[in-house]
C-alpha cells in the first residue's frame, strides 16, 4: 500500500512559466515532507523540505504547499529553468520514525 | 569535501549469484542509510546505521539480504543468492545526525541487473 503517491509520472513546462507538481499522502502521522530533485545517473538532491506545523516553505523560486485536511502537497517552480528538468520526489517522514517514505516521481521537462 | 561514493556503478549478475555493494559515506557522518529504487517506481528504505550499529533494519526485504558497516566506516550491502526481483537502483546516504531527509547526502546509485 503506497502510503505517498505523486500521480502525474510526468510533467512538461514551457520555460518561464509557473511548474506545479503534486503529491497526495494517506498516514495523518507524517509530519515532515520533503521534495528531492534527481538528474539521471546521480543520486536525489534535497530541495525544499515542510514541516506540518506551516502551510507553506519558500526558497528562492522553489515554494511548498502543505494542506494537512486534504493530505496533499504541492511544489510550485517559478519561473521554471531548462536546468530544473529533471524527476522530482515527494518524501515523508513521521514522528520519531527517520525512514523516508517515498513517492515515484514525476518527471518535469522544461520546454525551450 | 568528498560526497558519499558508491561501486560499483553497474553491476549485472546471474540470479543464483552473489553481489556485494559498497557505500563510503562522507567522513565523520554517523549515519548512513540504504534505500533502493525498483523498476521506476518509488524509492524505498532498507536500513539505517548509526555508527556500526544497525538502528532500523525493518525494510530489509528477506534475509538474503545482509548489511554491515565495519567500524562506523564504510558500509557493504550483500545480496545472497540474488534473485531477479532484486533488480533496481540501490542508494546510500549518509548524515551527520539523525536528520529528517534534509541532511541526507545520496550517493549516486549502484545500478543492479539480475538476469
Amino acid at each position: 500500500d503506497q502510503q505517498v503517491k505523486q500521480n502525474s509520472p510526468s510533467l512538461s513546462v514551457q520555460e518561464g512559466r509557473i511548474s506545479i507538481l503534486n503529491c497526495d499522502y494517506t498516514n495523518s502521522m507524517f509530519d515532515y515532507f520533503l521534495w528531492y530533485k534527481k538528474y539521471p545517473a546521480e543520486g536525489p538532491t534535497f530541495l525544499i523540505s515542510i514541516s506540518s506545523i506551516k502551510d507553506k516553505n519558500e526558497d528562492g523560486r522553489f515554494t511548498v504547499f502543505l494542506n494537512k485536511s486534504a493530505k496533499h502537497l504541492s511544489l510550485h517552480i517559478v519561473p521554471s529553468q531548462p536546468g530544473d528538468s529533471a524527476v522530482y520526489f515527494c518524501a515523508a517522514s513521521g514522528d520519531s520514525n527517520y525512514q523516508l517514505i517515498w513517492g515515484a516521481g514525476t518527471k518535469l521537462i522544461i520546454k525551450p | 569535501e568528498a560526497g558519499v561514493t558508491q561501486f560499483p556503478s553497474h553491476s549485472v549478475i546471474e540470479k543464483g549469484q552473489t553481489v556485494t555493494l559498497r557505500c563510503d559515506p562522507i567522513s565523520g557522518h554517523d549515519n548512513l542509510y540504504w534505500y533502493r529504487r525498483v523498476m521506476g517506481k518509488e524509492i524505498k528504505f532498507l536500513l539505517h546505521f548509526v555508527k556500526e550499529s544497525k538502528q532500523d533494519e525493518s525494510g530489509m526485504p528477506n534475509n538474503r539480504f545482509l548489511a554491515e558497516r565495519t567500524g562506523g566506516t564504510y558500509s557493504t550491502l550483500k545480496v545472497q543468492p540474488a534473485e531477479l526481483e532484486d533488480s533496481g537502483v540501490y542508494f546510500c546516504a549518509s548524515s551527520p545526525r539523525q536528520a529528517l531527509g534534509y541532511g541526507y547526502t545520496f550517493g549516486s546509485g549502484t545500478r543492479l541487473t539480475v538476469v
